[in-house]
C-alpha cells in the first residue's frame, strides 16, 4: 500500500562509518529525489533522478552517492559519515506532468 | 540566487483564521507549493499555484502575487490537528521538478 518507502527508519551510526539508505517507490513515478532536512527542519534538495538518470546534483560533498538501479528506487550510499550528516533524510517522486511530490516517511540518521 | 522567507512560528486559537506568508526572490518561477508537515512526519502536498490569484481547497486556500513575489496560505476554522510546520516550495524554471523550500512556519493551534 505504501506509496514512497524508506528503509531504515533510523540509523544510529559512528563517525567514519559508510552506510545506505534505500527508497522505493510503487507509483510508477519517473522522477525521484533525495532531501536532507536538519535540526532547523529546514528542506533541502540533493539530488534527483529521472528514469535512472541522474538530472540534478546539487552542492553536496562527494561522500554522498546517489544510485537508481531502476526508476522505482534510489538509494543513497554516505561515506566517512560526519557528525555534520546528522539529519532526517526524506526520498520523494512525482510522475511526468504532475505537480505533486510525493514524500517518504524519512530515514533518521544520527551520526555519533 | 533563491531567497524564501516565512515568518518562523505562529500561533493561533482554535475556530480562528490564520495567514501564513511567504515572500521570495528566485532565478526562475515556474509554482509555490505548500506543503504541511506534522511532527516526525514526511511533508504532505497542500496547494499549487503558478497564475495569480486565489485556490481554494476546503478550510485551505492559497494566494499568489507573482509581480511582488509573494504568496500566503489561509487556513480556515482551525483545528487542533493543524498544528504542523507549513513549508512554501518555489519551483524554478528547470525541467525537473526543482523545488526550493523555505524554512517553514511553525503553527500552533491552542483550545
Amino acid at each position: 500500500d505504501t506509496a514512497v518507502s524508506q528503509t531504515p527508519k533510523y540509523l544510529v551510526t559512528q563517525m567514519g562509518n559508510d552506510k545506505s539508505i534505500k527508497c522505493e517507490q510503487n507509483l510508477g513515478h519517473d522522477t525521484m529525489y533525495w532531501y536532507k532536512q536538519d535540526s532547523k527542519k529546514f528542506l533541502k534538495i540533493m539530488f534527483s533522478y529521472n528514469n535512472k538518470e541522474l538530472i540534478i546534483n546539487e552542492t553536496v560533498p562527494n561522500r554522498f552517492s546517489p544510485k537508481s538501479p531502476d526508476k522505482a528506487h534510489l538509494n543513497l550510499h554516505i561515506n566517512s559519515l560526519e557528525l555534520g550528516d546528522s539529519a532526517v533524510y526524506f526520498c520523494a517522486s512525482v510522475g511526468r506532468g504532475q505537480e505533486t511530490q510525493y514524500f517518504g516517511p524519512g530515514t533518521r540518521l544520527l551520526v555519533l | 540566487g533563491q531567497n524564501i522567507d516565512q515568518p518562523t512560528e505562529m500561533t493561533a486559537t482554535e475556530g480562528a483564521i490564520v495567514q501564513i506568508n511567504c515572500t521570495y526572490q528566485t532565478s526562475g518561477f515556474n509554482g509555490l507549493f505548500w506543503y504541511q508537515q506534522h511532527a516526525g512526519e514526511a511533508p504532505t502536498f497542500l496547494s499549487y499555484n503558478v497564475l495569480d490569484g486565489l485556490e481554494e481547497k476546503g478550510r485551505f486556500s492559497s494566494f499568489l502575487s507573482r509581480s511582488k513575489g509573494y504568496s500566503y496560505l489561509l487556513l480556515k476554522e482551525l483545528q487542533m490537528k493543524d498544528s504542523a510546520s507549513y513549508l512554501c516550495a518555489v519551483r524554478g524554471d528547470t525541467g525537473f521538478q526543482k523545488l526550493v523550500f523555505g524554512t517553514g512556519t511553525r503553527l500552533l493551534v491552542s483550545p
